[in-house]
This record gives C-alpha cells, structure tokens and sequence, in this order.
C-alpha cells in the first residue's frame, strides 16, 4: 500500500526542539521530492519545506534557519528537526510526495499526504 | 512570502457552478503553469483535485475543472453536490523553488 505515516509530534516549551518523521511506504523518499506542510488549529494551509529528488533544500521565510528537513534512505523515512520552536510554531504537520509516482506524474503537486501530526508549543 | 489570495466563502445550491479564484503575482502564479488544487473536509488531509492549472488526477470528478489568466487561476465546480462542501486551496510553486498556498476558500452548498 502507497502511504505516508508523520510521527514525533508532542508538547514542547517555547525554545525547544523536535523532531517529525515521516515513513513512507511502496514507494522510495529518494525517488521523489517531498515536502511539509502545517495547519495551526483553525487556519489555513502553509508550506513549509520541501527536499527535492536531487537533494536540494528549500525553506519557508517563516522556518528558514530554525527547521532542517532531512531525509534516510535506509529506513526510506524523511524528517524535520525543528529547533527554537515558537508558539506560532503550533500546528498539525502533514508530510506530502510531490510529483506523483510510477506512471502517474503531477508536476510540482502534492499528490500523497500522510494524517499529520500535532505539535503543541507552551509559552 | 506572500500568501495567495482567495474569497474567504463562496456557496452556491446544488446543481449550480460556482468558481474560487486564486490571485497572486507574476512570480508565483503568473510565473509558470504549476498550479494545484486541494480540497480538505473538517479533520482530513487535504486531497489533491487539480494540478498543473487544469489537469485532474485519476479518480477525481469532471465536474472540477482548473483555469489561469495572467496571475489569476480559478477552480470551479460543476453540478455542485452536497459532497463539495469543504475547504479549499490552492497552490503555487515559485521563481524562488518554493511554494505557497492560498488562504483558502469554505465552500457552502445551500
């Protein structure tokens, strides 16, 4: 079966750090770019980091220098170490595949989500 | 980064068209044709039903429909059924190799 499945989510204290996982599974993280995404409970979607299939790492304005998306092709997982973490931090963090996979291609569209998993930051 | 901008509701009775627009800029939207859809019911991942301004994946209905002009992309749905009732994002990707999402659209069948 083709799915994402986010783990690592928690309570953490303003300034802390954590770490997301996301395992994927019938299909390789390497073989495919693979991105983040938040909700904050009520709001609307944002993008937060993708790593693309030849490595490349790109961050949103609101993460850059605090998150670090990482990916382990052993244990064909992707990650993301979040550091110095804010109240406005909180959020539900869905990981996604982006371009589709096999036979079916959706240029830069994210077209396998995972559930998600909540992170809640106390100030 | 500048979110996309979009109307905050739109409904419409069922049967009828209705169609979300999606604004932003000439280096998002207006730059290239990579522009998504997602529709999200309460406590779902969001499910992709458009990309690449216009193309539907498999599975997803022709009554979802994508366009663009200039820096504008609209979805609009045919035929609404009560089963459309949802949010709704859209997506672009960017000059700068990123992305950004719209600020999303609740849609209301009567």
């Amino acid at each position: 079966e083709v799915r994402l499945v986010e783990s690592g989510g928690g309570f953490i204290q303003a300034g802390g750090s954590l770490r997301l996982s996301c395992a994927a599974s019938g299909f390789g993280v390497s073989d495919n770019s693979m991105t983040w995404v938040r909700q904050a409970p009520g709001k609307g979607l944002e993008w937060v980091s993708v790593m693309y299939t030849a490595g490349e790492k790109v961050y949103g304005d609101s993460v850059k220098g605090r998150f670090t998306i990482s990916r382990d092709t052993s244990k064909n997982t992707m990650s993301l170490h979040m550091r110095s973490l804010r109240a406005d931090d909180a959020a539900l963090y869905f990981c996604a595949r982006v371009g589709g996979s096999g036979g079916y291609i959706y240029r830069n569209a994210f077209d396998l989500w995972g559930q998600g998993t909540m992170v809640t930051v106390s100030s | 980064q500048s979110v996309l901008s979009q109307p905050a509701f739109v409904s419409g009775s069922p049967g009828q068209s209705l169609t979300i627009s999606c604004t932003g800029t000439s280096s998002d939207v207006g730059a290239y044709n990579d522009v998504s859809w997602y529709q999200q019911s309460p406590g779902k991942a969001p499910k992709l039903m458009i990309y690449e301004v216009s193309n539907r994946p498999s599975g997803v209905s022709s009554r979802f429909s994508g366009s663009k002009s200039g820096n504008t992309a609209s979805l609009t749905i045919s035929g609404l059924q009560a089963e459309d009732e949802a949010d709704y994002y859209c997506n672009s990707y960017t000059r700068s190799t990123t992305f950004v999402f719209g600020t999303g659209t609740k849609v209301t069948v009567l």
